[in-house]
C-alpha cells in the first residue's frame, strides 16, 4: 500500500506570493490533516479535512486555507506569503471514521514540503 | 486547552546507553497516545497506547502509559547511532462527532554518539 505522498518536496517563493501544496493520502483514508513544523514551534496543527469538509481547524490566519477532493486528495494554499511561513509542511492521513477503534485511526505522515520564503 | 509536554527536550548519549523519554498530557476526551520517530522528514509511527500499564515493545524500544498520572514513557535500550532522531509524542482526543484531534508535544531530540 502506497504511503502518504506530498508534492512538491521543496519550494522557494518570495514574500507576497502564494503557494499550493498537494497531499495524496493512503488509499482508504478519508481524513487528511495539515501541520506546520518549525524549529521554534514544533508541530502546529493547521486543519483537518474529512469527506471534502473542513472538520477541524487550528489557530492560523485566514491566509492558510485548504480543500479536499472527492478522491480524498487535499491541497493547502498559503496566500500573501511572509518570511515566517518558511517551514516544513506535513500532511497526515488516517481513516478518520467516528466509531472506529483507536487502533484503526493511527495518523500516518508524508515526507513533507519544505517551503522557503525569501 | 489541550497540552502535551515532553522532557527532556534534548538528550545526548553514547552508544549502548539506555534512555527514557517522557511525555505528560492534559487533554479532554483522551483516546490514545502515540509515539513517532522523526529522522529527517516524515515522522514514522512507533507505538499507540490506549490502556494503562500494558507495555508495548518493538525490539529495543518499549513504551507504557499511565492514564491515572497522565504520562507515558518511551524506553530505548542499547542505543545505536541510528536511534538519533526527534521523538514526538501525540495524544488523540475525541471530538464529539468530528472524529479525532491530534495534539503533539515539542519532541525530544536524541543524539547517540559512537
Amino acid at each position: 500500500k502506497a504511503g502518504v505522498t506530498q508534492t512538491p518536496r521543496y519550494l522557494i517563493k518570495t514574500r507576497g506570493q502564494q503557494v499550493t501544496l498537494s497531499c495524496s493520502p493512503i488509499s482508504g483514508h478519508r481524513s487528511v490533516s495539515w501541520y506546520q513544523q518549525t524549529p521554534g514551534q514544533g508541530l502546529q496543527f493547521l486543519f483537518e479535512y474529512f469527506s471534502e469538509t473542513q472538520r477541524n481547524k487550528g489557530n492560523f490566519p485566514g491566509r492558510f486555507s485548504g480543500r479536499q477532493f472527492s478522491n480524498s486528495r487535499s491541497e493547502m494554499n498559503v496566500s500573501t506569503l511572509e518570511l515566517g511561513d518558511s517551514a516544513l509542511y506535513l500532511c497526515a492521513s488516517n481513516r478518520g471514521q467516528v466509531g472506529d477503534r483507536a487502533s484503526k485511526n493511527i495518523q500516518y505522515f508524508g515526507a513533507g514540503t519544505r517551503l522557503s520564503v525569501l | 486547552e489541550d497540552k502535551v509536554v515532553q522532557s527532556p527536550l534534548s538528550l545526548v548519549v553514547h552508544e549502548g546507553d539506555t534512555v527514557t523519554l517522557n511525555c505528560s498530557y492534559e487533554v479532554t476526551n483522551f483516546r490514545s497516545l502515540l509515539w513517532y520517530k522523526q529522522e529527517k522528514k516524515a515522522p514514522t509511527f512507533l507505538f499507540m497506547l490506549t490502556s494503562s500499564g500494558i507495555e508495548k515493545k518493538s525490539g529495543r524500544l518499549s513504551s507504557i502509559l499511565d492514564k491515572k498520572e497522565l504520562f507515558s514513557i518511551l524506553n530505548i535500550t542499547a542505543t545505536q547511532t541510528g536511534d538519533s532522531a526527534v521523538y514526538l509524542c501525540a495524544v488523540a482526543t475525541l471530538r464529539d462527532n468530528y472524529g479525532q484531534n491530534f495534539v503533539f508535544g515539542p519532541g525530544t531530540r536524541l543524539s547517540v554518539l559512537p
